[in-house]
């Protein structure tokens, strides 16, 4: 089935850009019923959506983050990627990718979350 | 903007009931989707389109939605439950994916 991994720092300095990887196997990023999706959670905090990407490169964003968010897709390694530029503490969060339904939005599968903590 | 709202907090005896509402102005009219989250681990689908299940989800689980309420339904609560639950939404106003603020049940 399919399985969804994020890599990237761990710890990133204010006012700099956070960057991470989201690697998916047991099948193909460029299915066509599928958005590919971050999502965070700050410490003990819910969920916030932060964006997605198509496999075709179409993009659509939080309009909370729009102007500090980039998603970017690499259909030969199946993989899609975060930038969030300037972050303050308030990005300091869990940052997961998930796969989501092109229709109806669900999310699922997750992958297993990363702690991205911004400090000096 | 739309707003998802959800108690803090459900408890429930182990093999009762357990159900989590999640409030929304005409939430009737949206497909609500249902997450489960442990302690340290990511989110699980556990209910979408308002009452389907995943493969693999016990029948334990199951969702309504009308009006302005949705809701999760837990049947014969097990420890193994405990757990965060949030509900999720599409807001075709705003063009975003929403979350409630999560509801923690705990198995007494």
């Amino acid at each position: 089935q399919v399985q969804l991994q994020e890599s990237g720092p761990g710890l990133v300095k204010p006012s700099q850009t956070l960057s991470l990887t989201c690697t998916v196997s047991g099948g193909s990023i460029s299915s066509g019923d599928y958005y590919w999706s971050w999502i965070r959670q700050p410490p003990g905090k819910g969920l916030e959506w932060i964006g997605y990407i198509y496999y075709s490169g179409s993009t659509y964003y939080n309009p909370s983050l729009k102007s500090r968010v980039t998603i970017s897709v690499d259909t030969s390694k199946n993989q899609f990627s975060l930038k969030l530029s300037s972050v303050t503490a308030a990005d300091t969060a869990v940052y997961y990718c998930a796969r989501e339904s092109a229709t109806v939005n669900w999310f699922d599968p997750w992958g297993q979350g990363t702690l991205v903590t911004v400090s000096s | 903007s739309y707003v998802l709202t959800q108690p803090p907090s459900v408890s429930v005896a182990p093999g009762q009931t357990a159900r989590i509402t999640c409030g929304g102005n005409n939430i009737g009219s949206k497909s609500v989707h249902w997450y489960q989250q442990k302690p340290g681990q990511a989110p699980v689908l556990v209910v979408y389109d308002d009452s389907d299940r995943p493969s693999g989800i016990p029948e334990r689980f199951s969702g309504s939605n009308s009006g302005n309420t949705a809701t999760l339904t837990i049947s014969r609560v097990e420890a193994g439950d405990e757990a965060d639950y949030y509900c999720q939404v599409w807001d075709s106003s705003s063009d975003l994916s929403l979350f409630g603020g999560g509801t923690k049940l705990t198995v007494l």
